[in-house]
């Protein structure tokens, strides 16, 4: 099987811009699950997506939003963008949306704000 | 609330030699998992192993095992015979329900 894919890989934006990041889970599986990680925070959860429905959501402002579609990709979106959101976002898949299944990660996109 | 702790910033290993890396958690649940993820320079995160917290049996992959210990709250990464790709961060995480919980790293560097 193919492993969980992101594009783009790398992204450079401006302050106040806003991006769209996108990931193909693994195929067959229905959860999809985002996170930033930087060197300051490591790795925080942003939102878990299962069936096109957001299951649970990390500690982050509005300006971060996702969506899930039927085939199980996922987008995620942040608006407004500040220098602090220059980070690795990493997405991860997994087969159940309970938390006992583990999860994939793809390569991540390194996004820039300058 | 649920924490992730690793104590250990950086560690190194002599090739074929034996490194343990410690985590710790603090919880109220009683059903979690416990997982440890690799992430090489390359950043591809990789799982290393898991373990389900009802098990009492150490759960082990190859020359990778842990020591569980569930009333301590401590799962530690033991890498057996260490290889030059074995060199990378290692995240220790804990799951239980919707939530994912992982710690700050250990950067291992393996000597030749």
């Amino acid at each position: 099987k193919a492993g969980v894919t992101q594009t783009p890989r790398y992204l450079i934006k401006t302050r106040g811009q806003q991006v769209t990041l996108s990931c193909s889970p693994i195929s067959g599986h229905r959860s999809v699950s985002w996170y930033q990680q930087t060197p300051g925070q490591g790795l925080q959860f942003l939102f878990e997506y299962f069936s096109e429905t957001q299951r649970n959501k990390g500690n982050f402002p509005g300006r971060f939003s996702g969506r899930q579609f039927s085939n199980s990709r996922s987008e995620m979106n942040v608006s407004t963008l500040e220098l602090g959101d220059s980070a690795l976002y990493l997405c991860a898949s997994s087969a159940l949306q309970a938390g006992t299944d583990t999860q994939y990660f793809g390569p991540g996109t390194r996004l820039t704000v300058l | 609330a649920q924490t992730v702790t690793q104590s250990q910033p950086e560690m190194s290993v002599q090739e074929a030699e034996t490194v343990t890396l410690s985590c710790t958690y603090d919880t109220s649940e009683s059903d979690y998992y416990l997982f440890w993820y690799k992430q090489p320079p390359s950043r591809q995160m990789i799982l290393v192993i898991r373990q389900e917290a009802y098990k009492q049996q150490n759960a082990t992959e190859n020359r990778f095992s842990v020591n569980f210990q569930k009333a301590a709250k401590s799962f530690s990464l033991k890498i057996s015979d260490s290889q030059l790709g074995d060199a990378a961060m290692y995240f220790c995480a804990y799951r239980t329900g919707n939530q994912f919980y992982f710690g700050t790293g250990t950067s291992l560097t393996v000597i030749p």
